[in-house]
């Protein structure tokens, strides 16, 4: 919860638009994962990262381990994105123990 | 086919009973994890294991035990359920310490 601070907490987006979710830290996070949890329930992996970036597909995640901080871009929204992202940090080195946010509601809309 | 799988898949207990959450993967990993899911919150770590035989406490271990007999396998233990155990429960497992992780479907508890 409070290690790990999302925002927006929730937003509604146009089919069709960008985003950017971001995870703060106050925790010194040396690895960061994001996850989707879709409006089933399910939990996907999204990203691993130590501190760098990562593309996949129309995502696109960034991670400054010095800043404290971690992005997720979301490219030309679909309806299939909807869900709650969380970011889920790694505070104690090689351990892959993580402290989870809050999460980020997002609906796309037609 | 679903890697990590999680039983019962819904349960309702009374309060006092004993409640005992299954885990299964087979993506021959050695850490497996529980978490607890409030509604509208995110994951909090209740116990984890890097191997079989052995486990650790997680952020919020009172009130559960955890048994890790194989590497494939994972349960949590209520031993006295209570109102305030009522939560979505998930398993997860990771290679190892720098591995994402995959989560099971959840196991969605109701304790009356």
């Amino acid at each position: 919860g409070d290690k790990v601070k999302q925002s927006p907490s929730a937003l509604s987006l146009q089919e069709g638009t960008n985003s950017a979710l971001r995870c703060n830290f106050s925790i010194a996070a040396t690895t960061v994962q994001w996850f989707l949890q879709n409006p089933r329930g399910s939990l996907m992996n999204l990203f691993y990262l130590v501190p760098g970036t990562k593309e996949n597909g129309r995502l696109k995640s960034a991670f400054d381990s010095k800043e404290s901080y971690s992005t997720l871009h979301i490219r030309d929204a679909q309806l299939e994105d909807s869900g709650t992202y969380f970011c889920a940090a790694e505070a104690t080195a090689n351990t892959n123990k993580v402290v989870f946010g809050t999460g980020t509601r997002l609906q796309v809309l037609p | 086919e679903a890697a990590v799988t999680q039983s019962p898949r819904s349960k309702v207990a009374v309060t006092g009973g004993k409640v005992t959450l299954s885990c299964h993967q087979t993506n021959n990993h050695d850490y497996m994890y529980w978490y607890r899911q409030d509604t509208g919150h995110g994951l909090r770590l209740i116990h984890y294991s890097y191997v079989a035989d052995s486990t650790e406490k997680g952020d919020i271990p009172d009130g559960y035990k955890a048994s890790r007999p194989s590497q494939e396998n994972f349960s949590l233990i209520l031993e006295l359920a209570s109102l305030s155990q009522t939560a979505v429960y998930f398993c997860a497992s990771s290679g190892d310490n720098q591995d994402t992780q995959y989560f099971g479907p959840g196991t969605r508890l109701l304790v009356l």
